[in-house]
Order: structure tokens, then C-alpha cells, then sequence
């Protein structure tokens, strides 16, 4: 069974930092594209940042250029999201998200999603 | 970015009505689109990829068909456990783009 568990969200001043962390588990990490998607309490849902099996390649949207960068440990199977510079826009619940095989932007499988709360 | 725009918002149906959502993209995705559904305090659930392809193990109430621009996701008999919030999504170019939400109430 696949499973995804988010942590590290919490609170945070505006210009903060926070890593959020992806345990995987149930099917092969290395193999699969992942993702970051968030939704802002009561709102959409909004793609964020994903990175290739290797991490060779990383793809943000561009609110979150510059401030966040997506990382994996394949011997870990983790998936990082460091985000620098919070805004109280940033504030979301974020998923992480495993891609379906061999199509890059679908999300076949969800975590629970961790919350991050941006403000003073 | 391609814009996403999902219509109606809001649907209020009673169970046993079929009922249909529309996305329509601002430019052509092909038939890179998915549909999920997302219930309150829960992560969404993948619906429908590839414009029109069912996910395992979701009934066959729900469909989707659409190419290029027009998208729609159909519930042919409504179910109690369908009433929930619908997104479409395209996965064509980046930045991956959402539609907005459909809020499926019952009536």
C-alpha cells in the first residue's frame, strides 16, 4: 500500500524558514517523479514544485521561485521541501504527491498533508 | 500559465441525478487532464486521467470525456459519497494549473 507521510509543518514568522519532510513507503521511490501541492485554508488547490526520480530535474511555480527548494533521498525514501522567506501567503495545508507511472504531473497518490501557518 | 476554469462553482443535486461539471482551459492541453475529488479534511482522490481514463477502483457513475479546450466530468446516478468538492486539473505545461473547485451539495 502506498503511503505518504508528511511532517515539519507548524508556525512561523513572516521571513521565516521551515523544511517539510515526505516519509514514502509501499512502492519504490526512486522510480517515480513526486511532488509539493497546497491548498490555503478553504481555498484550491495549487501545484507547487516537483522533482525528477534522480533530482536532476526540479520545476516550481513561480510564487515559490527563488524561496523553496524541493529535494529527495532516494536511500531514504524522502521527499524535502525547504522553504525560506515565508510570506503569510504561503500559509497552506501541503501535500506530497506521487506522480502516476511515467506521466510527470499526475497525481496518482496524496499524503494527509501537513499545515503551515505564516504569521506573527 | 493555462487557466483553469471550472463551471458551475456550486451544484446542488439530490442522489440519483446525474449531474455534470465543465472545465475549460485557456489554451489547448490535448488530453492532458485529470479530475479529483475532495472531501472535507481529506486529501484529494485522483477521479479521472488522461481526459476520460478511470482510475482503479472508482465506480463507473463517474466519466469524463473532452479534448483540447472542453473538459467535463459526469456522475451518471448520484451517490451520497459523491457529494464533495470536484477539481480539474491540467498536467500539459508547467506550471500545472487547477480549475477553481465544484462544490457538489446535496439539494
Amino acid at each position: 500500500e502506498v503511503q505518504l507521510v508528511e511532517s515539519g509543518g507548524g508556525l512561523v514568522q513572516p521571513g521565516g524558514s521551515l523544511r517539510l519532510s515526505c516519509a514514502a513507503s509501499g512502492f519504490t521511490f526512486s522510480s517515480y517523479w513526486m511532488s509539493w501541492v497546497r491548498q490555503a485554508p478553504g481555498k484550491g488547490l495549487e501545484w507547487v514544485a516537483n522533482i525528477k526520480q534522480d533530482g536532476s530535474e526540479k520545476y516550481y511555480v513561480d510564487s515559490v521561485k527563488g524561496r523553496f527548494t524541493i529535494s529527495r533521498d532516494n536511500a531514504k525514501n524522502s521527499l524535502y521541501l525547504q522553504m525560506n522567506s515565508l510570506r503569510a501567503g504561503d500559509t497552506a495545508v501541503y501535500y506530497c504527491a506521487r506522480t502516476g507511472g511515467g506521466v510527470v504531473g499526475l497525481v496518482e497518490y496524496w499524503g494527509q498533508g501537513t499545515l503551515v501557518t505564516v504569521s506573527s | 500559465d493555462i487557466q483553469m476554469t471550472q463551471t458551475p462553482s456550486t451544484l446542488s443535486a439530490s442522489v440519483g441525478d446525474r449531474v455534470t461539471i465543465t472545465c475549460r482551459a485557456s489554451q489547448s492541453i490535448s488530453r492532458w487532464l485529470a479530475w479529483y475529488q475532495q472531501k472535507p479534511g481529506e486529501a484529494p482522490k485522483l477521479l479521472i486521467y488522461k481526459a476520460s481514463s478511470l482510475e482503479s477502483e472508482v465506480p463507473s457513475r463517474f466519466s469524463g470525456s473532452g479534448s483540447g479546450t472542453e473538459f467535463t466530468l459526469t456522475i451518471s446516478s448520484l451517490q451520497p459519497d459523491d457529494f464533495a468538492t470536484y477539481y480539474c486539473q491540467q498536467y500539459n505545461t508547467y506550471p500545472y494549473t487547477f480549475g477553481q473547485g465544484t462544490k457538489l451539495e446535496i439539494k
